[in-house]
């Protein structure tokens, strides 16, 4: 059974770095599959970040490229996702989640989600 | 890249059915038929309910279906349970290798 779990600061600084972890159980990323960062402002709707393969293959949302930094560890089966200069704007519950990428495109599996509050 | 319009929120009796609309532009849902749909009760992660735009995945209820016409994506949730009470979105693939969510639609139970 494949679980998805991320881990971050809960808050952060503005015009900090976010910097938030996902931790995959029960199937190596190595193995294939994209993996995906979706977030949801409070009481808002989704948003699609990025989706990685763990060759480092990234595709990106285009209004948050330019802040957005990916990165895979096999060795540890997680991904984790950097964005930077923050503001109060990129406070939201980030999700972590398999992306079926060149399948059905759908994203099958979640993490429950961690809160980023931005705020000094 | 916009977000998908659906409507802000949707009601029904149990036992009824309803259809929630996810409105996008030929380059998104109107060009691909890979739109999926995910259910979100509150304080939870988003749930898959339908991918490519009309097929369930294991475990997921023949109540729940969903098609396209032209831009617009529609799911369909009959005999309504209490437990269907949820927000529900839509996602689209968008080309170039990106995918848009819908803003997102409450649906109440009565």
């Amino acid at each position: 059974q494949v679980q998805l779990q991320e881990s971050g600061p809960g808050l952060v600084k503005p015009s900090e770095t976010l910097s938030l972890t996902c931790v995959v159980s029960g199937y190596f990323i190595s193995s294939g599959y994209y993996w995906g960062w979706i977030r949801q402002p409070p009481g808002k709707g989704l948003e699609w970040i990025e989706s990685m393969y763990h060759s480092g293959n990234t595709y990106y949302n285009p209004s948050l490229k330019s802040r957005v930094t990916i990165s895979v560890d096999t060795s540890k089966n997680q991904f984790s996702l950097e964005l930077s200069s923050v503001t109060a704007s990129d406070t939201a519950v980030y999700y972590c989640a398999r992306h079926l990428v060149g399948a059905t495109e759908a994203f099958d599996i979640w993490g429950q989600g961690t809160m980023v509050t931005v705020s000094s | 890249q916009s977000a998908l319009t659906q409507p802000a929120s949707v009601s029904g009796s149990p036992g009824q059915s309803i259809t929630i609309s996810c409105t996008g532009t030929s380059s998104d849902v109107g060009s691909y038929n890979l739109v999926s749909w995910y259910q979100q009760h509150p304080g939870k992660a988003p749930k898959l309910m339908i991918y490519e735009g009309s097929k369930r995945p294991s475990g997921v209820s023949n109540r729940f279906s969903g098609s396209k016409s032209g831009n617009t994506a529609s799911l369909r949730i009959s005999g309504l349970q209490a437990e269907d009470e949820a927000d529900y979105y839509c996602c689209s693939y968008a080309g170039s290798s990106t995918w848009v969510f819908g803003g997102g639609t409450k649906l109440t139970v009565l």
